[in-house]
Protein backbone atom coordinates (compact mmCIF):
# COMPACT_ATOMS: atom_id res chain seq x y z
CA UNK A 1 0.00 0.00 0.00
CA UNK A 2 1.12 3.33 -0.56
CA UNK A 3 0.00 4.90 2.36
CA UNK A 4 -1.87 7.82 2.75
CA UNK A 5 -1.87 10.22 -0.21
CA UNK A 6 -2.42 14.06 0.12
CA UNK A 7 -2.34 16.44 -2.86
CA UNK A 8 -1.17 19.05 -3.19
CA UNK A 9 2.20 18.99 -1.25
CA UNK A 10 2.30 22.65 -1.46
CA UNK A 11 -0.15 25.60 -2.17
CA UNK A 12 0.34 28.95 -2.24
CA UNK A 13 -3.04 31.52 -2.82
CA UNK A 14 -3.88 34.44 -2.31
CA UNK A 15 -6.40 35.64 0.25
CA UNK A 16 -10.25 35.15 -0.76
CA UNK A 17 -9.81 32.12 -3.31
CA UNK A 18 -10.82 29.45 -2.72
CA UNK A 19 -8.25 26.27 -1.69
CA UNK A 20 -9.17 21.94 -1.65
CA UNK A 21 -6.89 19.81 -0.16
CA UNK A 22 -7.18 16.15 -1.05
CA UNK A 23 -6.45 13.12 0.48
CA UNK A 24 -6.95 8.91 -0.17
CA UNK A 25 -6.78 6.88 2.70
CA UNK A 26 -5.06 3.31 3.50
CA UNK A 27 -7.71 1.02 1.76
CA UNK A 28 -9.49 -1.01 4.40
CA UNK A 29 -9.09 1.40 7.08
CA UNK A 30 -12.69 2.98 8.36
CA UNK A 31 -11.59 6.08 10.05
CA UNK A 32 -10.10 9.40 8.65
CA UNK A 33 -8.96 12.39 10.45
CA UNK A 34 -8.07 15.78 9.31
CA UNK A 35 -5.69 17.14 11.42
CA UNK A 36 -3.37 21.19 11.06
CA UNK A 37 -0.08 22.04 12.53
CA UNK A 38 1.09 25.19 13.26
CA UNK A 39 3.88 26.50 15.47
CA UNK A 40 2.04 28.37 17.90
CA UNK A 41 -1.13 25.57 18.08
CA UNK A 42 0.32 22.63 17.15
CA UNK A 43 -1.69 19.45 15.59
CA UNK A 44 -5.41 20.23 16.38
CA UNK A 45 -8.16 17.72 15.13
CA UNK A 46 -10.75 19.54 13.07
CA UNK A 47 -12.96 16.83 11.86
CA UNK A 48 -13.15 12.76 11.55
CA UNK A 49 -15.10 10.26 9.73
CA UNK A 50 -16.23 7.13 10.43
CA UNK A 51 -17.87 4.68 7.01
CA UNK A 52 -17.41 8.01 5.19
CA UNK A 53 -20.13 9.45 7.83
CA UNK A 54 -18.48 12.52 9.87
CA UNK A 55 -18.56 12.04 13.44
CA UNK A 56 -16.86 15.16 15.20
CA UNK A 57 -16.47 18.64 13.67
CA UNK A 58 -16.37 20.60 16.13
CA UNK A 59 -12.15 21.08 15.87
CA UNK A 60 -13.37 23.07 12.35
CA UNK A 61 -12.45 26.94 13.17
CA UNK A 62 -15.31 28.37 11.23
CA UNK A 63 -17.91 27.95 8.41
CA UNK A 64 -15.24 28.78 5.68
CA UNK A 65 -13.86 25.18 6.24
CA UNK A 66 -15.98 22.26 5.06
CA UNK A 67 -15.16 18.73 4.62
CA UNK A 68 -16.47 15.74 2.85
CA UNK A 69 -15.68 11.74 1.95
CA UNK A 70 -18.00 10.97 -0.90
CA UNK A 71 -16.85 7.40 -0.79
CA UNK A 72 -14.47 5.15 1.11
CA UNK A 73 -11.34 5.97 -1.19
CA UNK A 74 -11.38 9.96 -0.78
CA UNK A 75 -11.92 12.92 0.90
CA UNK A 76 -11.49 16.96 0.84
CA UNK A 77 -10.96 19.70 2.78
CA UNK A 78 -12.32 22.70 1.39
CA UNK A 79 -11.73 26.88 2.56
CA UNK A 80 -13.81 29.31 1.39
CA UNK A 81 -12.64 32.38 1.27
CA UNK A 82 -9.37 31.69 2.61
CA UNK A 83 -7.33 33.79 4.92
CA UNK A 84 -3.75 34.37 5.69
CA UNK A 85 -4.12 33.10 8.86
CA UNK A 86 -5.22 29.43 7.85
CA UNK A 87 -1.73 29.10 6.35
CA UNK A 88 -0.58 25.98 8.30
CA UNK A 89 0.01 22.54 7.38
CA UNK A 90 -2.80 20.26 6.68
CA UNK A 91 -2.51 16.53 7.76
CA UNK A 92 -4.62 13.63 6.69
CA UNK A 93 -4.49 9.85 8.47
CA UNK A 94 -6.11 7.38 8.71
CA UNK A 95 -6.64 4.42 11.01
CA UNK A 96 -8.48 0.76 11.55
CA UNK A 97 -9.54 2.19 14.80
CA UNK A 98 -10.73 5.37 16.14
CA UNK A 99 -8.74 5.34 19.52
CA UNK A 100 -5.38 4.87 17.37
CA UNK A 101 -3.14 2.49 18.00
CA UNK A 102 0.12 1.67 15.77
CA UNK A 103 -1.95 1.45 12.47
CA UNK A 104 -2.86 5.02 12.51
CA UNK A 105 -1.35 6.04 9.71
CA UNK A 106 -0.47 9.81 8.39
CA UNK A 107 -0.19 11.25 5.22
CA UNK A 108 2.95 13.82 4.40
CA UNK A 109 0.97 17.01 4.97
CA UNK A 110 -0.21 19.89 2.82
CA UNK A 111 1.87 22.85 3.27
CA UNK A 112 -0.76 26.06 2.59
CA UNK A 113 0.51 29.32 2.82
CA UNK A 114 -2.35 32.33 2.13
CA UNK A 115 -0.83 35.84 1.20
CA UNK B 1 -10.85 19.36 28.18
CA UNK B 2 -7.81 16.62 28.41
CA UNK B 3 -4.33 18.47 27.54
CA UNK B 4 -0.70 17.56 26.56
CA UNK B 5 2.26 19.36 27.53
CA UNK B 6 5.73 18.67 26.49
CA UNK B 7 8.73 20.31 28.04
CA UNK B 8 11.19 21.09 26.87
CA UNK B 9 10.12 22.55 23.15
CA UNK B 10 13.47 22.24 21.91
CA UNK B 11 16.56 20.03 22.88
CA UNK B 12 20.41 20.03 21.53
CA UNK B 13 22.54 16.90 22.65
CA UNK B 14 25.80 15.57 21.54
CA UNK B 15 26.13 12.48 19.65
CA UNK B 16 26.04 9.26 22.13
CA UNK B 17 23.99 10.62 25.11
CA UNK B 18 21.70 9.04 26.61
CA UNK B 19 18.12 11.83 26.78
CA UNK B 20 14.71 11.72 28.39
CA UNK B 21 11.35 13.98 26.76
CA UNK B 22 8.59 14.38 28.97
CA UNK B 23 4.98 14.43 28.27
CA UNK B 24 2.32 15.35 30.87
CA UNK B 25 -1.44 15.26 30.32
CA UNK B 26 -3.82 16.97 32.59
CA UNK B 27 -6.57 13.92 32.90
CA UNK B 28 -4.85 10.50 34.11
CA UNK B 29 -8.30 8.94 33.14
CA UNK B 30 -6.66 7.41 29.60
CA UNK B 31 -7.43 4.95 27.11
CA UNK B 32 -3.72 4.47 25.84
CA UNK B 33 -0.48 7.15 24.85
CA UNK B 34 1.62 7.09 21.81
CA UNK B 35 4.73 8.79 21.05
CA UNK B 36 5.25 9.79 17.21
CA UNK B 37 8.30 10.92 16.14
CA UNK B 38 7.69 13.73 12.89
CA UNK B 39 10.69 14.43 9.95
CA UNK B 40 10.93 17.74 8.60
CA UNK B 41 8.75 18.30 6.05
CA UNK B 42 6.98 15.10 6.34
CA UNK B 43 3.67 13.25 8.22
CA UNK B 44 3.64 11.38 11.58
CA UNK B 45 5.17 8.06 12.36
CA UNK B 46 3.79 6.12 15.57
CA UNK B 47 6.69 5.08 17.90
CA UNK B 48 5.53 3.39 20.77
CA UNK B 49 2.25 2.51 22.32
CA UNK B 50 1.32 2.02 26.05
CA UNK B 51 -2.08 0.84 26.92
CA UNK B 52 -3.66 2.05 30.50
CA UNK B 53 -2.59 -1.28 32.00
CA UNK B 54 1.35 -0.91 30.76
CA UNK B 55 4.06 0.91 32.60
CA UNK B 56 6.13 0.92 30.00
CA UNK B 57 6.99 0.01 25.90
CA UNK B 58 10.51 -0.57 24.41
CA UNK B 59 11.35 -0.80 20.77
CA UNK B 60 15.52 -1.07 20.47
CA UNK B 61 16.93 1.99 21.71
CA UNK B 62 13.86 3.49 22.60
CA UNK B 63 11.65 2.94 25.86
CA UNK B 64 8.41 4.61 27.11
CA UNK B 65 6.93 5.14 30.32
CA UNK B 66 3.96 5.54 31.53
CA UNK B 67 2.72 6.72 35.47
CA UNK B 68 -1.32 7.89 35.40
CA UNK B 69 -1.69 8.44 38.38
CA UNK B 70 0.79 11.62 37.95
CA UNK B 71 -0.17 11.90 34.71
CA UNK B 72 3.15 11.39 32.78
CA UNK B 73 4.99 10.01 30.10
CA UNK B 74 8.72 10.17 29.27
CA UNK B 75 10.36 8.89 26.23
CA UNK B 76 14.18 7.53 26.85
CA UNK B 77 16.24 7.13 23.36
CA UNK B 78 19.91 5.59 24.40
CA UNK B 79 22.97 6.08 22.56
CA UNK B 80 21.37 9.19 20.89
CA UNK B 81 22.44 9.17 17.05
CA UNK B 82 22.23 12.01 14.91
CA UNK B 83 19.86 10.20 12.79
CA UNK B 84 17.20 10.64 15.94
CA UNK B 85 17.36 14.05 14.92
CA UNK B 86 13.42 14.79 14.46
CA UNK B 87 10.49 16.14 16.75
CA UNK B 88 8.98 13.89 19.03
CA UNK B 89 5.01 13.85 19.69
CA UNK B 90 3.57 12.67 22.55
CA UNK B 91 -0.56 11.94 22.72
CA UNK B 92 -3.23 10.58 24.46
CA UNK B 93 -6.35 9.26 24.01
CA UNK B 94 -9.17 10.13 26.58
CA UNK B 95 -10.30 7.22 28.58
CA UNK B 96 -13.48 5.92 26.54
CA UNK B 97 -11.78 5.13 23.51
CA UNK B 98 -13.98 6.43 21.16
CA UNK B 99 -12.34 9.50 21.02
CA UNK B 100 -9.07 10.48 18.64
CA UNK B 101 -5.64 10.94 19.52
CA UNK B 102 -5.06 14.47 21.17
CA UNK B 103 -1.28 15.75 20.72
CA UNK B 104 1.08 17.69 22.48
CA UNK B 105 2.80 20.04 20.43
CA UNK B 106 6.09 18.53 20.83
CA UNK B 107 9.54 18.31 21.33
CA UNK B 108 12.55 19.50 18.48
CA UNK B 109 15.28 17.16 19.21
CA UNK B 110 19.09 17.53 17.70
CA UNK B 111 21.74 15.69 18.14
CA UNK B 112 25.08 16.59 17.10
CA UNK B 113 27.77 14.56 15.54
Amino acid sequence: DAGVIQSPRHEVTEMGQEVTLRCKPISGHDYLFWYRQTMMRGLELLIYFNNNVPIDDSGMPEDRFSAKMPNASFSTLKIQPSEPRDSAVYFCASSLFEAGGLGYTFGSGTRLTVV
Amino acid sequence: KQEVTQIPAALSVPEGENLVLNCSFTDSAIYNLQWFRQDPGKGLTSLLLIQSSQREQTSGRLNASLDKSSGRSTLYIAASQPGDSATYLCAVVPYSGNTPLVFGKGTRLSVIA
